[in-house]
């Protein structure tokens, strides 16, 4: 397997436009997790699902981030309008049952 | 409520000599814990992990790490430090109610010296 894959790896948008991260899951895995990476306020779990269901959401921070997983092997994250704080590293994970959670190598968000 | 607590933000070692990186959790329950790597614009990869079964659990790289139940710590440690050790470590306890809500220390990086 491919490990978790997760598009794009780099993002440049300006403020006030609509940002999409994707990701695609390991096969087999029921569980997917997004979580934000920012020197401020280190690894932080935005949103997770079982199933393609979303099952804790406390952790998105307002209303402008929503997520997505219409699928067992994709899920979208999507920031409309985006904000220079937004800028940060957003990782994408899978894991099965109780073991630990793979992570995708990351995509790197600047908002200017 | 499930915490994780990394001692040091930054630890600074000279390539072959040991390694030690603290964690200390928070936990009502008996938690499964993890510790993961990030090496710089890396994603991150799990080192060991820590599920109730032998206290003393051993990683890749070298690595180990000792499950202290009444010291409520899960030290990593290494022997001998190698140069491409030099990288972000991050300690988990996951949520023994919820197996699959993982909580992150803050990290330690890790430097090494040649």
């Amino acid at each position: 397997d491919a490990g978790v894959i997760q598009s794009p790896r780099h993002e440049v948008t300006e403020m006030g436009q609509e940002v999409t991260l994707r990701c695609k899951p390991i096969s087999g895995h029921d569980y997917l997790f997004w979580y934000r990476q920012t020197m401020m306020r280190g690894l932080e779990l935005l949103i997770y699902f079982n199933n393609n269901v979303p099952i804790d959401d406390s952790g998105m921070p307002e209303d402008r981030f929503s997520a997505k997983m219409p699928n067992a092997s994709f899920s979208t994250l999507k920031i409309q309008p985006s904000e220079p704080r937004d800028s940060a590293v957003y990782f994408c994970a899978s894991s099965t049952g109780e073991k630990e959670a793979f992570f995708g190598q990351g995509t790197r968000l600047t908002v200017v | 409520a499930q915490s994780v607590t990394q001692l040091d933000s930054h630890v600074s070692v000279s390539e072959g000599t040991p390694v030690l990186l603290r964690c200390n959790y928070s936990s009502s329950y008996s938690p499964s814990l993890f510790w993961y790597v990030q090496h710089p614009n890396k994603g991150l990869q799990l080192l060991l992990k820590y599920t109730s079964a032998a206290t003393l659990v051993k990683g890749i790289n070298g690595f180990e790490a000792e499950f202290k139940k009444s010291e409520t710590s899960f030290h990593l440690t290494k022997p001998s430090a190698h140069m491409s050790d030099a990288a972000e470590y991050f300690c988990v306890v996951s949520d023994p109610g919820n197996f699959n809500k993982f909580y992150f220390g803050s990290g330690t990086k890790l430097n090494v010296k040649p």
